[in-house]
């Protein structure tokens, strides 16, 4: 069975600090991962998605992630961020195979402070 | 396109009726997805369609939930009867099988239910 774990329930960070979003999963087969945003009061948003080739992903709003496959992680990176990213932000898994089913971890709300 | 939309987007009931959430998917999308989201258990898939018909419901928490696709535009959850333990965000999501934008879903905006 797939899992995802997002170490960090929660991340303070001050405005144009950096920022990194841990996750890790575990699957015995290959899988597609991906970054979700979540706005306050609004749904889910596709930050980026690994789906092969190049392990660096580069998504919207400046952020990317990099996929290591010896660690099973997927990390999220943003150099410099704004108030503006304050959301919480969810971590899935899917295998082609499971038609489209999404795994996602428990989220990681991140706080941007002036 | 208009996105995924989802219908109505609150709902407050009382203990022991019956709610219908509803769904329309981005057209064209062949998978349906239905999400509760709470904070103790995290976003939980309920159940997904694959053109119109139901592929897993193994997260649907018990009997009281049913889920319906009748045709490619339209979907509902239901709750009957509801309880106060089934509070949560309900959320819908579409997704399509073509080239690397497969498995990609999107998301409508939420239905917030609360059963008093």
């Amino acid at each position: 069975a797939q899992s995802v774990t997002q170490l960090d329930s929660q991340v303070p960070v001050f405005e144009e600090a950096p920022v990194e979003l841990r996750c890790n999963y575990s699957s015995s087969v290959s899988v597609y991962l991906f970054w979700y945003v979540q706005y306050p009061n609004q749904g889910l948003q596709l930050l980026l998605k690994y789906l092969s080739g190049s392990t660096l992903v580069k998504g919207i709003n400046g952020f990317e992630a990099e996929f290591n496959k010896s660690q099973t992680s997927f990390h999220l990176r943003k150099p410099s961020v704004h108030i503006s990213d304050t959301a919480e932000y969810f971590c899935a898994v899917s295998l082609l195979l499971q038609g489209g089913k999404l795994i996602f971890g428990q989220g990681t709300e991140l706080s941007v402070k002036p | 396109d208009a996105g995924v939309i989802q219908s109505p987007r609150h709902e407050v009931t009382e203990m022991g009726q019956e709610v219908t959430l509803r769904c329309k998917p981005i057209s064209g999308h062949d998978y349906l997805f239905w999400y509760r989201q709470t904070m103790m258990r995290g976003l939980e898939l309920l159940i997904y369609f694959n053109n119109n018909v139901p592929i897993d419901d193994s997260g649907m928490p018990e009997d009281r939930f049913s889920a319906k696709m009748p045709n490619a535009s339209f979907s509902t959850l239901k709750i009957q009867p509801s309880e106060p333990r089934d509070s949560a965000v309900y959320f819908c999501a579409s997704s399509h099988v073509l080239g690397s934008s497969y498995n990609e879903q999107f998301f409508g905006p939420g239905t917030r239910l609360t059963v008093l």
